[in-house]
């Protein structure tokens, strides 16, 4: 079955340890996304990226960072530098083609101690 | 002002009801709109794109007034299982999503 990954499900840290969160889709997507979502609120765009080897900051990019050296893989690390990183964490693809649907991932809640 | 802007609800509605609620969008530029479904801590899931002529799923019905920067998203007929939040998605070049925050909707019976 086609479709996106992300692991783990819950992920725990303590303050000041950076954590690396996975996305792996099988779609053969070129485009892939990171969000992050709030209690209560919308998601919110943190990297993007249209092909392997390239991404772009989305709304609110500080505090992490992200790789795309493979197409199927898009890992977002959530490092030290980010303030307030408890959070729930979706990963999204789609194709390159303009204007269509996103596919998400199951999503990572990441809860830092 | 926020992009795209929703009424969080809770929309109560009773079993077999008609809801209906809208969702503002800032950027006159936007290019495409989607209502997505997302049920209580998993990830939003399409449930149907919006067009500028209006169009149906069902019991789905999806407006777009572009002179007016709304769309609308109304439940005919609703079911238990229709509780969920419901996020307006506005689409802008380089194939950016923008959320709404959504708009809750509890079907009682």
């Amino acid at each position: 079955d086609g479709g996106i990954t992300q692991s783990p499900k819950y992920l725990f840290r303590k303050e000041g340890q950076n954590v690396t969160l996975s996305c792996e889709q099988n779609l053969n997507h070129d485009a892939m996304y990171w969000y992050r979502q709030d209690p209560g609120q919308g998601l919110r765009l943190i990297y993007y990226s249209q092909i392997v080897n390239d991404f772009q900051k989305g709304d609110i990019a500080e505090g992490y960072s992200v790789s795309r050296e493979k197409k199927e893989s898009f890992p977002l690390t959530v490092t030290s530098a980010q303030k307030n990183p408890t959070a729930f964490y979706l990963c999204a693809s789609n194709q390159r083609e303009a204007y269509n649907e996103q596919f998400f991932g199951p999503g990572t809640r990441l809860t830092v101690l | 002002r926020k992009e795209v802007e929703q009424d969080p609800g809770p929309f109560n509605v009773p079993e077999g009801a008609t809801v209906a609620f809208n969702c503002t969008y800032s950027n006159s530029a936007s290019q495409s709109f989607f209502w997505y479904r997302q049920d209580c801590r998993k990830e939003p899931k399409l449930l149907m794109s919006v067009y500028s002529s209006g169009n149906e799923d069902g019991r789905f019905t999806a407006q777009l007034n572009r002179a007016s920067q709304y769309i609308s998203l109304l439940i005919r007929d609703s079911k238990l299982s229709d509780s969920a939040t419901y996020l307006c998605v506005v689409m802008t070049a380089g194939n950016k999503l923008t959320f709404g925050g959504g708009t809750r909707v509890l079907v009682k019976p």
